[in-house]
């Protein structure tokens, strides 16, 4: 079972930054979180995670809030091909299984 | 980031026949090696973790001689569907991860189509 929950579909405007929320109220003291994209037909693509601390990389920016039973992913100026299902995943590390959710399916309008 | 290639990008097969599904690690040592299948609209679901040199372990549900895994070397891992059924028809992705590496690197996928 997925760990996490997260909207089905989301649209952003080109060049405006999309915030991609997630849901993971169960979330053990341990477990990171993680995001993963699918651009259609591709293999997934890794994005960024943390544990309790924002980061932020080339990619994106990962907000936790201090319960960490929710993030945030933003992606500070969408484009067209950030058009993708963005996946948001809970696990231990690096040894854990990477089990996928239903994700977001998020369409960058031009 | 690091390059996981997939061999081939789709194949086409009847019913009844084995296809073998290639998956590489180009510039590292993949220590660990996970396959999924994906269907139509449907999510990625992870099928079996191979680790170099050893039996692969397959998740609930996945026939082990059905889809047979080999991981024989440190840069390939390899999926053979035996007996191809047309409900086999599906996205196939490989990862893979290095031992001092924090997260696995996923494949372009492999598109079988069992007529």
């Amino acid at each position: 079972d997925a760990k996490t929950t997260q909207p089905t579909s989301m649209d952003c405007a080109e060049g405006r930054a999309a915030n991609l929320p997630c849901n993971h109220s169960t979330i053990s003291g341990n477990e990171y979180v993680y995001w993963y994209r699918q651009i259609h037909s591709q293999g997934p693509q890794y994005i960024i995670h943390g544990l309790k601390n924002n980061e932020t990389n080339e990619m994106a920016s990962l907000i936790i809030t201090e319960d960490r039973k929710s993030s945030t992913l933003i992606l500070p100026h969408a484009t067209l091909r950030d058009t993708a299902v963005y996946y948001c995943i809970v696990r231990v590390g690096r040894d854990d299984k990477i089990i996928f959710g239903k994700g977001t399916r998020l369409h960058i309008l031009p | 980031g690091a390059v996981v290639s997939q061999h081939p990008s789709r194949v086409i097969c009847k019913s009844g026949t084995s296809v073998k599904i290639e998956c590489r690690s180009l510039d590292f040592q993949a220590t660990t090696m996970f396959w999924y299948r994906q269907f139509p609209k449907k999510s990625l679901m992870l099928m079996a973790t191979s680790n170099e040199g050893s039996k692969a372990t397959y998740e609930q549900g996945v026939e082990k001689d059905k889809f047979l895994i080999n991981h024989a070397s440190l840069t390939l891992s390899t999926l053979t569907v035996t007996s191809a059924h047309p409900e086999d028809s599906s996205f196939y992705i490989c990862s893979a991860r290095g031992l001092n590496q924090e997260t696995q690197y996923f494949g372009p996928g492999t598109r079988l189509l069992v007529l």
